[in-house]
């Protein structure tokens, strides 16, 4: 059973920092690409950011450009979302995607539950 | 980048009636198109990709359809189960990008 779990979402004030982490089970999971897609409260879907199974294609929203980098440890099966500059337009739910394919363009056939990063001073 | 313009934002729709879903594209995504549905209080589930090919585990009264920029997405026969915002989402050009969604409420 495909399983993606989030952490590291929480309060935190502008312009600080905060890293999201991604820990996937139950399918290889140096075989496909991998995204970050956020929801703010009450809203819609955005992408955030994508990386292909090797991270040699890497892309992001540029709403988080220069701001978010995008990493995985395949070794460890690890996703990560490092955000840097935090604003409050930032908060959001944040989730993890399994991508259908190694390609970083793709659709998401699997999400994790999700978690929460509140920018607030 | 392109743009996602789903319409209606709101649908009312009796059970055991049809839904159609509307999404446009501001330029051609030839089929790189899929719907994603998502009930309150939990995470989007993949419902079509490739503009027409049905998910795992969702039935066959869900169908899409289309290419380029214009794209449907129809339940045949709603259920109580369906009703749920539904999204699509593009990932021929970079950055993949979602409509607004919209909402299949009951009437």
């Amino acid at each position: 059973e495909v399983q993606l779990v989030e952490s590291g979402g929480g309060l935190v004030q502008p312009g600080r920092s905060l890293r999201l982490s991604c820990a996937a089970s139950g399918f290889s999971f140096d075989d496909y690409a991998m995204h970050w897609v956020r929801q703010a409260p009450g809203k819609g879907l955005e992408w955030v950011s994508g990386i292909s199974w090797n991270s040699g294609s890497i892309g992001y929203a540029d709403s988080v450009k220069g701001r978010f980098t995008i990493s995985r440890d395949n070794a460890k099966n690890l996703l990560y979302l490092q955000m840097n500059s935090l604003r409050p337009e930032d908060t959001a739910l944040y989730y993890c995607a399994k991508g259908r394919s190694t390609g970083s363009l793709e659709s998401s056939d699997y999400w994790g539950q999700g978690t929460l990063v509140t920018v607030s001073s | 980048e392109i743009v996602m313009t789903q319409s209606p934002a709101t649908l009312s729709v009796s059970p055991g009636e049809r839904a159609t879903l509307s999404c446009r594209a501001s330029q051609s995504v030839y089929s790189n198109l899929a719907w994603y549905q998502q009930k309150p209080g939990q995470a989007p589930r993949l419902l079509i990709y490739g503009a027409s090919t049905r998910a795992t585990g969702f039935p066959a009264r869900f169908s899409g359809s289309g290419s380029g920029t214009e794209f449907t997405l129809t339940i045949s026969s709603l259920q109580s189960e369906d009703f749920a915002v539904y999204y699509c989402q593009q990932y021929n050009n970079w950055p993949p990008t979602f409509g607004g969604g919209t909402k299949v409420e009951i009437k």
